[in-house]
């Protein structure tokens, strides 16, 4: 019962790199989101996607891309990491956006 | 002004201690309610929704004051297993951007023995 699985679950990346952040879920689930999470901060929304083939921006999306060409995965792109990209990344998925949110197991993402 | 606002704490409180989180938000529209957990380093996890009529699990009961804009989280007896930090989430549309699940920053809790 894997739930929402991430990969990776750390990397460190020069600054100006490229990644990309695979997520992965086998619940069916219509809704995937992608959160940062910063001391102090809480969890921040960065993109979401409420079906197959749809994304859309949430409260801090610049810098980063998403697709979501399966329903059961959702892939967040850094084209060119900065430093202020270190952060502890979230994959999340829920059936729908007023329900139960299930997380993977996080990114630690360090730029330098 | 944060969407949600949590105390951050530390709270420290001894074994069989009852203690108590509060949590404000700023969108009368919110729908839904909820209290995440997060242990250290790991993913946030669902502990209990937040009704109308305020909600009671095993020793943890949550209520809402939609008047006020406040939510609360009661912990009965705490447990060393209960040390976490304990998230307030609120289903909202903030400023300029779509209707989301919008996490408070967190209260840390750490019972002592």
């Amino acid at each position: 019962n894997a739930g929402v699985t991430q990969t990776p679950k750390f990397r460190v990346l020069k600054t100006g790199q490229s990644m990309t952040l695979l997520c992965a879920q086998d619940m069916n689930h219509e809704y995937m989101y992608w959160y940062r999470q910063d001391p102090g901060m809480g969890l921040r929304l960065i993109h979401y996607s409420v079906g197959e083939g749809t994304t859309a921006k949430g409260e801090v999306p610049d810098g980063y891309n998403v697709s979501r060409l399966k329903k059961q995965n959702f892939l967040l792109g850094l084209e060119s990491a900065a430093p202020s990209q270190t952060s502890v990344y979230f994959c999340a998925s829920s059936n729908q956006m007023n329900t139960e949110a299930f997380f993977g197991q996080g990114t630690r993402l360090t730029v330098v | 002004r944060k969407e949600v606002e949590q105390d951050p704490g530390p709270f420290n409180v001894p074994e069989g201690a009852t203690v108590a989180f509060n949590c404000t938000y700023s969108n009368s529209a919110s729908q839904s309610f909820f209290w995440y957990r997060q242990d250290c380093r790991k993913e946030p996890k669902l502990l209990m929704s937040v009704y109308s009529s305020g909600n009671e699990d095993g020793r943890f009961t949550a209520q809402l004051n939609r008047a006020s804009q406040y939510i609360s989280l009661l912990i009965r007896d705490s447990k060393l297993s209960d040390s976490a930090t304990y998230l307030c989430v609120v289903n909202m549309r903030p400023s300029g951007s779509a209707r989301q699940l919008t996490f408070g920053s967190g209260t840390q809790l750490t019972v002592l023995p």
